[in-house]
């Protein structure tokens, strides 16, 4: 059972442009959602994270933005660099536990 | 402060072998998971070790297994490989608690010939 369904699978940007990453979730038990970034070779490491009790989160370039009446969450990666391309990740866990469920990733590529 | 190592980088192995891979958790982090990531997928969770005991369990089969030592290290295991376990394996390390970050390391490819 996929708990956490992410869309597109892929995504082609100019430098500059706005990549827009789409999560959706079924399990009203998550409470904390993070975003990984992993380029090829290397593990996943943690963008941003935000809980259902934000509506909106800002790191940098990264913004998350969180639905919790739709169980929805989307990572905008604002003035987008060719550096930015690579897979991402969005992620649940629940606070009582320490698993965390993966969506099926997005491939990212910003041309210059 | 050393990040999460692991070790092998990259195995070969037949049907039927059985490997095991390593992993050295971050300093100071007790927690450390599993997770198993085929290729142009998203991890998928395996197990979850604490103070040397499994705490949490995804969907794999028993030949699955594991090991965490008294420095926090843990070790996988899988017998009787299968072609399906062909895919990278990634451990992560984390502090106990709610809402602490796991840190993952760079993983291992596992290949079964």
């Amino acid at each position: 059972q996929q708990q956490v369904k992410q869309s597109p699978q892929s995504l082609i940007v100019q430098k500059g442009g706005i990549p827009i990453i789409n999560c959706a979730y079924e399990n009203t038990a998550f409470d904390y959602f993070p975003w990984y970034q992993q380029f090829p070779g290397k593990g996943p490491a943690l963008l941003i994270a935000i809980r259902p009790d934000v509506s909106e989160k800002k790191e940098g370039r990264f913004t998350i933005s969180f639905n919790k009446s739709a169980k929805q969450f989307s990572l905008h990666i604002m003035d987008s660099q060719p550096g930015d391309s690579a897979t991402y990740f969005c992620a649940a866990r629940r606070a009582a536990g320490n698993k965390l469920t993966f969506g099926g990733g997005t491939r990212v590529l910003v041309k210059p | 402060e050393t990040g999460v190592t692991q070790s092998p980088t990259h195995l070969i192995k037949t049907r039927g072998q059985q490997v095991t891979l390593r992993c050295s958790s971050q300093s100071g982090h007790n927690t450390v998971s599993w997770y198993q990531q085929a290729l142009g997928q998203g991890p998928q969770f395996i197990f979850q070790y604490y103070r040397e005991e499994e705490n949490g369990r995804g969907n794999f089969p028993p030949r699955f297994s594991g090991l965490q030592f008294p420095n926090y290290s843990s070790e996988l295991n899988v017998n009787a490989l299968e072609l399906d376990d062909s895919a990278l394996y990634l451990c992560a390390s984390s502090a106990r608690g709610p809402y602490n970050e796991q840190f993952f390391g760079p993983g291992t490819r596992l290949t079964v010939l």
